[in-house]
């Protein structure tokens, strides 16, 4: 089967650091991608880690580990603004295709 | 460039009627989605298309469910009969081309929020 856990809910302050933690089981892993929701909005890709390591763009950064099956995403220099549901999703290879599988997502807010 | 488009964005009708709900991909973009939104099963993948063909519809919950896409630019999801347990936010996302090699960036559109009363 394919889960996904995060924590579904996690408050920070303004200007601090956040981590968002993702494990993961699933067959025909390929990579782990992060992506962000505003309420009543769509959700937006942020990052992807095919390869273990750190991914970095700007504030946000993205880690993988395969053989932990575990990832995070970092969010630095908090802003009002990332209070948001940040959703990791697996790509897997299952029969001829590949899909996204999206864990239950992580509420972010982000407090003055 | 528009991003993906969907229409209607919001959809309330009564049991048993059919829904129609509307996508068009980003020019160039050979694959796409169609995810369905709840606070209780999250985000669920129903269908993909690559090049206009079904590739996998094994998330598509019942025989009401149905998809169709003629063309490389546009895409429909059917319910026939709507139950109210349809209720949710339908989200359509596409997939470019010739993008780095184990990277898949889905570009979602705005979603149908749809209430069957």
């Amino acid at each position: 089967g394919q889960s996904l856990e995060q924590p579904s809910e996690v408050t920070a302050v303004e200007g601090a650091i956040v981590q968002i933690n993702c494990t993961y089981q699933t067959s025909g892993f390929y990579g782990l991608s992060w992506y962000q929701q505003h309420d009543g909005g769509a959700p937006t890709f942020l990052s992807y880690n095919g390869l273990d390591g750190l991914e970095e763009t700007g504030r946000f950064s993205s880690f993988l580990s395969r053989s932990d099956s575990y990832g995070y995403l970092l969010l630095q220099e908090l802003q009002m603004k990332d209070s948001a549901s940040y959703f990791c999703a697996v790509r897997a290879r299952m029969d001829s295709s590949y899909k996204l599988i999206f864990g239950s997502g992580t509420r972010l807010l982000v407090r003055p | 460039d528009a991003g993906v488009i969907q229409s209607p964005r919001h959809e309330v009708t009564e049991m048993g009627q059919e829904v129609t709900l509307r996508c068009k991909p980003i020019s160039g973009h050979n694959s796409l989605f169609w995810y369905r939104q709840t606070m209780m099963r999250g985000l669920e993948l129903l269908i993909y298309f690559n090049n206009n063909v079904p590739i996998d519809d094994s998330g598509m919950p019942e025989d009401r469910f149905s998809a169709k896409m003629p063309n490389a630019s546009f895409s429909t999801l059917k319910i026939q009969p709507s139950e109210p347990r349809d209720s949710a936010v339908y989200f359509c996302a596409s997939r470019e081309t010739g993008t780095r090699q184990g990277t898949d960036t889905q570009y979602f559109g705005p979603g149908t929020r749809l209430t069957v009363l």
